[in-house]
């Protein structure tokens, strides 16, 4: 079946670095969205990717969907404490999650 | 804005019990889900509903049920709770097939004595 496969799993910065998190589909998929989660929270929906090469913007998030579309990426620019928590990227359908990325900062 | 309320954020419950979870969105989705929530797993799709007294297994089905008798609310239910049943477990709606976005209710702690 579909599998969504995220890394990293962890990932630990110094605020104000740079952080990107990398999301691979088995199968073409017709559109990516990706969700975060913050420490004691839910799922909260960020952004959908449709068209093949897609790259939307976000202040400092950076979304991008592949040409083949099977693979997507979230970048952060200079990271901050509030960046802090699970990022989820799901593929099209019911809907696949990947297994999330923790993203921890340091002040 | 959309709101997913799920009955309860913490429940403790004893091997073997029935237990219900229970989930109401008021914004007249028409599609429904079950996810549980672990550690290192992510989020697994238990059970999905597209329409009123339609449902659907998910990855992991096993050892649970679910109930839509009304297109608002979506009933999780573990006939015998077991203590790997032990999880969160998330709710979220959307509002139709070619409109997938998820909204998620706060999720509800199970654990499984």
């Amino acid at each position: 079946g579909q599998q969504v496969m995220q890394i990293p799993q962890y990932q630990h910065v110094q605020e104000g670095e740079d952080f990107t998190t990398y999301c691979n589909s088995s199968t073409t998929l017709s559109n990516i969205q990706w969700y975060k989660q913050r420490p004691g929270g839910h799922p909260v929906f960020l952004i959908q990717l449709v068209k093949s090469g897609e790259v939307k913007k976000q202040k400092r998030l950076t979304f991008q969907f592949g040409e083949a579309k099977k693979n997507s990426s979230l970048h952060i620019t200079a990271t901050q404490t509030t960046d802090v928590g699970t990022y989820f990227c799901a593929g099209r359908g019911k809907l696949i999650f990947g297994q999330g990325t923790e993203l921890s900062v340091k002040p | 804005d959309v709101k997913v309320t799920q009955s309860s954020r913490y429940l403790v419950k004893r091997t073997g019990e029935k237990v219900f979870l229970e989930c109401v969105q008021d914004m007249d989705h028409e599609n429904m889900f079950w996810y549980r929530q672990d550690p290192g797993l992510g989020l697994r799709l238990i059970y999905f509903s597209y329409d009123v007294k339609m449902k659907e297994k998910g990855d992991i089905p096993e050892g649970y049920s679910v109930s839509r008798e009304k297109k608002e609310r979506f009933s999780l239910i573990l006939e015998s709770a077991s203590t790997n049943q032990t999880s969160m477990y998330l709710c979220a709606s959307s509002l139709g097939r070619a409109k997938n976005i998820q909204y998620f209710g706060a999720g509800t702690r199970l654990s499984v004595l």
